[in-house]
């Protein structure tokens, strides 16, 4: 089946810092979401992304669809302590029901 | 946000014992999904529905059943409850070519 690699599993890191994430797919995805996760809550979708190569933004929260199409990133400038949280990403293929998700990544700064 | 709620978002149960729970959507989205999250595991499918009486298996079906007699109403059944079910369950909905939204999850503990 289809793997999707996210990486880095977790982030230490200081208010006001920037940070990276990213996913890789051993296949082609038509669209990429991420998600944030708050402890006790279900996920809520932040960025949705549709083509290759599209770059979209919410806040301070930036997010791109790879032009291979098996990749995705997401960076979060001058992190914040409500920043705190698993950050997932999924992809879904052409036709597909079903997402195909990362394992997360746990986001935690210090003040 | 699609209107999606979860309940009981928690239970304690007994092993071996019949557990249901209900997920309910008022957005009338085709598609709805039963998911389990355990640590080092992330979210993993159990069932999903592509519309009413249309149910298919996801990855870690064994041991669940799931039905869907009504667009809004998707009932996860734990059959006889064990204490590896013991999880957080959400449930997510998605209409057709949109995004997947997830419930508020219920937590479940199988003693």
């Amino acid at each position: 089946g289809q793997q999707l690699n996210q990486s880095p599993q977790s982030m230490f890191i200081q208010e006001g810092e920037d940070v990276s994430m990213n996913c890789t797919s051993s296949s082609i995805f038509n669209t990429w979401l991420w998600y944030k996760q708050d402890p006790g809550e279900g996920p809520v979708l932040l960025i949705a992304l549709y083509k290759a190569g599209e770059l979209t933004s919410n806040g301070r929260l930036t997010a791109q669809f790879g032009i291979t199409r098996k990749d995705s990133f997401l960076n979060i400038s001058a992190s914040i302590p409500s920043d705190v949280g698993i950050y997932f990403c999924a992809g879904l293929s052409g036709g597909s029901y079903i997402p195909t998700f990362g394992r997360g990544t746990s986001l935690i700064v210090h003040p | 946000d699609a209107g999606i709620t979860q309940s009981p978002r928690h239970k304690v149960t007994e092993t071996g014992t019949p557990v249901t729970l209900r997920c309910h959507q008022t957005e009338n989205h085709r598609y709805m999904y039963w998911y389990r999250q355990d640590p080092g595991h992330g979210l993993r499918l159990i069932h999903y529905s592509y519309g009413v009486k249309d149910t298919d298996k996801g990855e870690v079906s064994d041991g669940y059943s799931v039905s869907r007699s009504k667009t809004e109403d998707f009932l996860l059944t734990l059959e006889s409850a064990t204490s590896s079910q013991t999880s957080v369950y959400f449930c997510a909905t998605r209409h057709l070519e949109e995004t997947q939204y997830f419930g508020p999850g219920t937590r479940l503990l199988v003693l």
